[in-house]
């Protein structure tokens, strides 16, 4: 089965970049999804394959995928930001998803 | 603009079939070509994806669940199911619908409780 490695926590200071990053064999030819959970909502899509940032998510997230790793970057966290985020892919018609990162803002 | 509620019983009892139904609003469920999936987040865990269904009936499920799950669609009432036997208390869970290859949107999730 394919494994998705997710940092257990995040820090970041606010107004500073945040990145997130998630790792798997070869995971550049695999499209990545990224979500954000906050306690008692639902999960939010704010990237989806890679690097696409859905309408209604801001400029400040963004995604990258290459080699072993694909990373979500929040430029200029705000407090808002803090959340659980989880990132996705699909493996052999199903779903794989990473442990989670929680990301405090400082 | 795509709504999807979840709804079914809050609480289940060790060994019977937890039963769910997403309703699908501000659009047809059969269009789009969309797949539709079930997934859970146990509390403190991390999100599970438990299967998907498409308009046609086409199913794909996790392979951990396969054995229990049973997921169909009904475009007549815009709704989807989801049917998980022989429940247990990891079972329990927060349950969500959503739409697509990658997720979006998502139903507000519905709590369920394996009990006796």
């Amino acid at each position: 089965s394919y494994d998705l490695t997710q940092p257990l926590s995040v820090s970041v200071a606010l107004g500073q970049t945040a990145r997130i990053t998630c790792g798997g064999n070869n995971i550049r030819d695999k499209n990545v999804h990224w979500y954000q959970k906050k306690p008692g909502q639902a999960p939010v899509l704010v990237i989806f394959r890679d690097s696409n940032r859905p309408s209604g998510i801001p400029e400040r997230f963004s995604g990258s995928n290459s080699g072993n790793t694909a990373t979500l970057t929040i430029s200029g966290a705000q407090a808002g930001d803090e959340a659980d985020y989880y990132c996705q892919v699909w493996d052999s018609s199903s779903v794989v998803f990473g442990g989670g990162t929680e990301l405090t803002v400082l | 603009q795509v709504q999807l509620q979840e709804s079914g019983p809050g609480l289940v009892k060790p060994s019977q079939t937890l039963s769910l139904t997403c309703t699908v609003s501000g659009g047809s469920i059969s269009s789009g070509s969309y797949y539709w999936s079930w997934l859970r987040q146990p509390a403190g865990k991390g999100l599970e994806w438990i299967g998907r269904v498409y308009t046609s009936g086409t199913t794909n499920y996790n392979p951990s669940l396969k054995s229990r799950v049973t997921m169909s669609v009904d475009t007549s009432k815009n709704q989807l199911s989801l049917k998980l036997s022989s429940v247990t208390a990891a079972d329990t869970a927060m349950y969500y619908c959503t739409r697509g290859n990658w997720f979006d949107p998502w139903g507000q999730g519905t709590l369920v409780t394996v009990s006796s």
